[in-house]
């Protein structure tokens, strides 16, 4: 299937400083969703974006939609020890089951 | 509310043996989904149903079946186990456009 490409794989960060995670798609996107997954933990909902420019904030995080509708970032402001997980991006298709990227798994180093 | 509920949280099996993986979920959501998740691999999607009565393979679902004969319930078989199916498996549910909520997962090893 139409899949969403997810850079970095992985990121070691100093606790303090800034994260961002890319997603990327070859096709337009209806939506975006984010996910977080802590180590042995399941995934978790963040958010979802539908607007071209979309801009939404969570505390520290802030995640992006892009103007064609065909990329995303989250970026996390002054990581914290419990930032600590895998973040994947997620692209629902028309059956409405979201298809997920490979994922940035992100590690704070305190 | 429980949410999405999966058992067992533990299995280990036989190259060859079957068994089958419970889900279950109270949201009354329409669109129920399985994923395996390997290192480095993303959750790949195994089968989906829509609707009961209804089910659709995904990315990756040989030597998997699926049945939806409730709304609430969603089972995983695997037919004769493999070591390649060695993963861990999440089920997950949502309804139309919204988040998908994921239970807490089944780690599987094969002998």
């Amino acid at each position: 299937g139409q899949q969403v490409m997810q850079i970095p794989q992985y990121q070691h960060v100093q606790e303090g400083e800034d994260f961002t995670t890319y997603c990327n798609s070859s096709t337009t996107l209806s939506n975006i969703q984010w996910y977080k997954q802590r180590p042995g933990g399941h995934p978790v909902f963040l958010i979802q974006l539908v607007k071209s420019g979309e801009v939404k904030k969570q505390k520290r995080l802030t995640f992006q939609f892009g103007e064609a509708k065909k990329n995303s970032s989250l970026h996390i402001t002054a990581t914290q020890t419990t930032d600590v997980g895998t973040y994947f991006c997620a692209r629902s298709g028309g059956s409405y089951i979201p298809t997920f990227g490979r994922g940035t798994s992100l590690i704070v180093h305190p | 509310n429980a949410g999405v509920t999966q058992t067992p949280k533990f299995q280990v099996l036989k190259t060859g043996q079957s068994m089958t993986l419970q889900c279950a979920q109270d949201m009354n959501h329409e669109y129920m989904s399985w994923y395996r998740q390997d290192p480095g691999m993303g959750l790949r999607l195994i089968h989906y149903s829509v609707g009961a009565g209804i089910t659709d393979q995904g990315e990756v679902p040989n030597g998997y079946n699926v049945s939806r004969s409730t709304t609430e319930d969603f089972p995983l078989r695997l037919l004769s186990a493999a070591p390649s199916q060695t993963s861990v498996y999440f089920c997950a549910s949502n309804s139309r456009g919204n988040e998908q909520f994921f239970g807490p997962g089944t780690r599987l090893t094969v002998l």
